[in-house]
Formats: structure tokens, C-alpha cells, sequence
């Protein structure tokens, strides 16, 4: 059981580039979430799949998109990098008993 | 707007004592909680949860919550160098319900001296 997993680990950027974070859990869960850390800022909401085939909002969503592929799989794109959107990346899927669980990240640099 | 409040410290406890982690909610609707520790780089994980009023314990973690007063804490006994971290407080819906997820508070750091 891996969990939840993200590719890349680790993205350099420059501004105006494009880019997908990929992120997969294998336990079946329904709901997948997309964070970004930022210091001081605590984990922010970018966007949610409560269940394949949908997707919504979060807090902070403007400049990305999401796609949830199937059950297992949930992606983040940038379409056009800015350097506001430096920040660490998260993955996270929703257990029975409302808990979340993390993948290891994907640290983004838009230069 | 759901707000979750944490002393973002610097927290310094002697190793061997009692760590006090405190998290207060605005969202009256909150049904389950969370506490998820963090080490510096790596991804939040999951140490506690409770959905009920009173104490909750699991090992060196107790976890203490009060609905009336929306008021979640985290007590951490013998305390280990090893427990140096963050310490995120996460309020969310009930079981089944609040599919857009978790309202994480910004952080307690932790620091236990040795």
C-alpha cells in the first residue's frame, strides 16, 4: 500500500510555463484535495473532487486546473506559471472517518 | 468563513514534560478533529482524532475536546526530542459529510530541548 503518491518531488519553472502535478492513492477513497503551503499561510484549499467526474473550488483556485482521471487519480495544472505560485504542493485523500491523508509534496520554484 | 486559531509559537518544552497544544474553532458545525503533526519538509501526518466531547487517549497523545466552548487541545506526555514539529489542528464535518474538506489551523511549533 503506497498510500497517496505525487510526481514530480521537486519543479523548476519559468514564468509563463505549463506544468501537471500528478498525485494517485490506492485506497479507494472517493474524495481528493489539492493544497499549497505557503510560510505563514498554513495549508490552503486549491480544489476538491468529491467523487470521480466531479470537481470544485476551493479557496485559493485562481491560475490552476484539476482533473480527476478516475478514482485513484486526481492532477493539478498550471497553465501559465507565475511566481506567485512558488509554494509547496500537496495531495491529499479523504478517509471514511473525515481524515485526510498526505502525499509527500511537490516543491514548485517559478522563476 | 470557517477560521481555526493556533499559537503559532515557538513552543519550548524541556524533554520529559508535558507538551500543551491549544486550537480554537469558529465553525459551531465542526463534528470531527484532527491533529496532524509535521516535520520541517515533509507532508502532514495524521497523530490523533476525536469526534466526541472529553479526553482521548493513544499512547504518549491525549487529545481534549470541547464543543461548547469550540475549543480542541493536544497534550503530549514525555515529551521526546523527536516530537519537535509542527502541529496542525484540522476541525471538519462529520463522518460522511463536508466533502470539501478540513480547515487546517497555521501551526504550533513545537520544540522539545534536550
Amino acid at each position: 500500500n503506497a498510500g497517496v503518491t505525487q510526481t514530480p518531488k521537486f519543479q523548476v519553472l519559468k514564468t509563463g510555463q505549463s506544468m501537471t502535478l500528478q498525485c494517485a492513492q490506492d485506497m479507494n477513497h472517493n474524495s481528493m484535495y489539492w493544497y499549497r503551503q505557503d510560510p505563514g499561510m498554513g495549508l490552503r484549499l486549491i480544489y476538491y473532487s468529491a467523487s470521480e467526474g466531479t470537481t470544485d473550488k476551493g479557496e485559493v483556485p485562481n491560475g490552476y486546473n484539476v482533473s480527476r482521471l478516475n478514482k485513484r487519480e486526481f492532477s493539478l495544472r498550471l497553465e501559465s506559471a507565475a511566481p506567485s505560485q512558488t509554494s509547496v504542493y500537496f495531495c491529499a485523500s479523504r478517509g471514511a472517518g473525515n481524515e485526510q491523508f498526505f502525499g509527500p509534496g511537490t516543491r514548485l520554484t517559478v522563476l | 468563513q470557517k477560521e481555526v486559531e493556533q499559537n503559532s509559537g515557538p513552543l519550548s518544552v524541556p524533554e520529559g514534560a508535558i507538551a500543551s497544544l491549544n486550537c480554537t474553532y469558529s465553525d459551531r458545525g465542526s463534528q470531527s478533529f484532527f491533529w496532524y503533526r509535521q516535520y520541517s519538509g515533509k507532508s502532514p501526518e495524521l497523530i490523533m482524532f476525536i469526534y466526541s466531547n472529553g479526553d482521548k487517549e493513544d499512547g504518549r497523545f491525549t487529545a481534549q475536546l470541547n464543543k461548547a466552548s469550540q475549543y480542541v487541545s493536544l497534550l503530549i506526555r514525555d515529551s521526546q526530542p523527536s516530537d519537535s514539529a509542527t502541529y496542525l489542528c484540522a476541525p471538519g464535518a462529520g463522518r460522511g459529510g463536508g466533502a470539501d474538506g478540513l480547515t487546517f489551523g497555521k501551526g504550533t511549533h513545537l520544540i522539545i530541548q534536550p
